[in-house]
């Protein structure tokens, strides 16, 4: 049973280029989680999605983020208009059914750097 | 004052020492509780969870919650070079229909051989 998949690992950017980042749950999960890593910070809320809908997008900046969990397909997180203070490790996480057991099961992440 | 303060921050010890690793929150809604292992450059693994105060092992591993003082720790046993790692405290906040975990930001371990 394959984990969560995330792609790309490692992507490099432009300052004002766009970045998706893609992520596929865990087989039969519908539930799942952005969450963005900083240099000696821990991991920050961003997004929570079910299959096609937003549930709570409250650690989202305003402006230029945006994520979607399309029926078909992986869950895409995508930056437009990249700066140097977007560089970060991005971590999916899926989940069967929310959070009951606390289990949240994380993805490799995916490591963007702005240049 | 952070949501969840975790503390101290990196530590280095022996083979076979005993770890304490600890946070405190400030939010009483918090419900679960959870212990998350991360390796350097993987993302988290969940280590242990714990929903009500009081202790709960598992081989080397305790993780105790005192919600009267809204503290949480994990005490490793006989501590391994592999686990060597960073470990984070998270908590589930129930909000407007959402859930979500809040982590602290994490206390990078060493055990050194």
């Amino acid at each position: 049973n394959a984990g969560v998949m995330q792609n790309p690992r490692h992507l490099v950017r432009r300052r004002g280029q766009e970045a998706r980042l893609r992520c596929s749950p865990m087989k039969g999960h519908s539930h799942v989680y952005w969450y963005r890593q900083l240099p000696e910070e821990g991991l920050k809320f961003m997004v929570y999605l079910q299959k096609e809908n937003i549930i709570d997008e409250s650690g989202m900046p305003k402006e230029r983020f945006s994520a979607e969990f399309p029926k078909e397909g992986p869950s895409i997180l995508r930056i437009q208009q990249v700066v140097r203070g977007d560089s970060a490790a991005y971590f999916c996480a899926s989940s069967l059914s929310g959070l009951n057991t606390g289990e949240l099961f994380f993805g490799e992440g995916s490591r963007l750097t702005v240049l | 004052q952070k949501e969840v303060e975790q503390d101290p921050g990196p530590l280095s010890v022996p083979e076979g020492a005993i770890v304490s690793l600890n946070c405190t929150y400030s939010n009483s809604a918090f419900q679960y509780f959870m212990w998350y292992r991360q390796y350097s450059r993987k993302g988290p693994e969940l280590l242990m969870y714990t929903y009500s105060s009081g202790n709960k092992e598992d081989g080397r591993f305790t993780a105790q919650v005192d919600k009267s003082s809204k503290y949480i720790s994990l005490f490793i046993r006989d501590s391994q070079p592999s686990d060597s790692a960073t470990y984070l405290c998270a908590m589930k906040e129930s909000q407007g229909g959402s859930e979500k975990l809040v982590f602290g930001k994490g206390t990078k371990l060493t055990v050194n051989p």
